[in-house]
C-alpha cells in the first residue's frame, strides 16, 4: 500500500484565494483525520470523519474552513478566503475502527503559505 | 477534555546512553495512549500504543514506553540511543468512544537530540 496521500505537497497562496488540499486515506480505513501543524500551537485535530460522516468538527477554526468525505477514498480540506494565518502544515491520517488497534496512520503533509 | 503534557521541549542524551522522554496524561475512562515520531519535513510515523494489558510496551526501534496509572505517565524510554534518534516525538492520547475511533489529542512535542 502506498500508505496516506496528500496533495500537493506545497501550497503558495496569497491571501484571499480559495486553498483545496486533499488526502487519499489507506484503503479499508474507514476512519479520516485532518490536523494542522504550527510552531506555535503544535498539532491541533481540525475535524474527523468514520465511515464517510463528520464526526467531529470542533477543532476547525472558523467558518472558513470546510471539509467532506465524498467516498471512502477521498477527502478535501478548503479554505476560503485564505489568510497569513492560516499558514502551517496540514495533515491526513487514516485508521482501521472497529478493532481496539486504532493507531493513526499520517500522510506526508502538505506546508501551506500564505502571502 | 482530554490533554497530554510533554514537560521538556528539548533532551539532551550521549549516544549509547539510556533515555527518557516524559509524557502524563488527563482523560476521562480508559486511555489509549500513542508516541509517535516525526524527522524533519516528514509526516508523523507510529512508535508504540497501550491500549490495555501489560504495562510495559515494545514498539519499533527498539523504543518502549510504560503505562502508569496511578501517576497518569506514559513516558518513552529506550536503553541505549543511537544518534538516528534525534527527532521530534509526541505522545497522543485518545478515548475510545465504542462509535469508532477519536482524534488524538497530542502533546506540544519533544526534540530528542542525541549527540555523538
Amino acid at each position: 500500500d502506498a500508505g496516506v496521500i496528500q496533495s500537493p505537497r506545497h501550497e503558495v497562496t496569497e491571501m484571499g484565494q480559495e486553498v483545496t488540499l486533499r488526502c487519499k486515506p489507506i484503503s479499508g480505513h474507514n476512519s479520516l483525520f485532518w490536523y494542522r501543524q504550527t510552531m506555535m500551537r503544535g498539532l491541533e485535530l481540525l475535524i474527523y470523519f468514520n465511515n464517510n460522516v463528520p464526526i467531529d468538527d470542533s477543532g476547525m477554526p472558523e467558518d472558513r474552513f470546510s471539509a467532506k468525505m465524498p467516498n471512502a477514498s477521498f477527502s478535501t480540506l478548503k479554505i476560503q478566503p485564505s489568510e497569513p494565518r492560516d499558514s502551517a502544515v496540514y495533515f491526513c491520517a487514516s485508521s482501521h475502527t472497529g478493532t481496539a488497534n486504532n493507531e493513526q496512520f499520517f500522510g506526508p503533509g502538505t506546508r501551506l503559505t500564505v502571502l | 477534555a482530554q490533554s497530554v503534557a510533554q514537560p521538556e521541549d528539548q533532551v539532551n542524551v550521549a549516544e549509547g546512553n539510556p533515555l527518557t522522554v516524559k509524557c502524563t496524561y488527563s482523560v476521562s475512562g480508559n486511555p489509549y495512549l500513542f508516541w509517535y515520531v516525526q524527522y524533519p519535513n516528514r509526516g508523523l510515523q507510529f512508535l508504540l500504543k497501550y491500549i490495555t494489558g501489560d504495562n510495559l510496551v515494545k514498539g519499533s526501534y527498539g523504543f518502549e514506553a510504560e503505562f502508569n496509572k496511578s501517576q497518569t505517565s506514559f513516558h518513552l524510554k529506550k536503553p541505549s540511543a543511537l544518534v538516528s534518534d534525534s527527532a521530534l516525538y509526541f505522545c497522543a492520547v485518545s478515548a475510545y468512544s465504542g462509535g469508532g475511533a477519536d482524534g488524538l489529542t497530542f502533546g506540544k512535542g519533544t526534540h530528542l537530540i542525541i549527540q555523538p
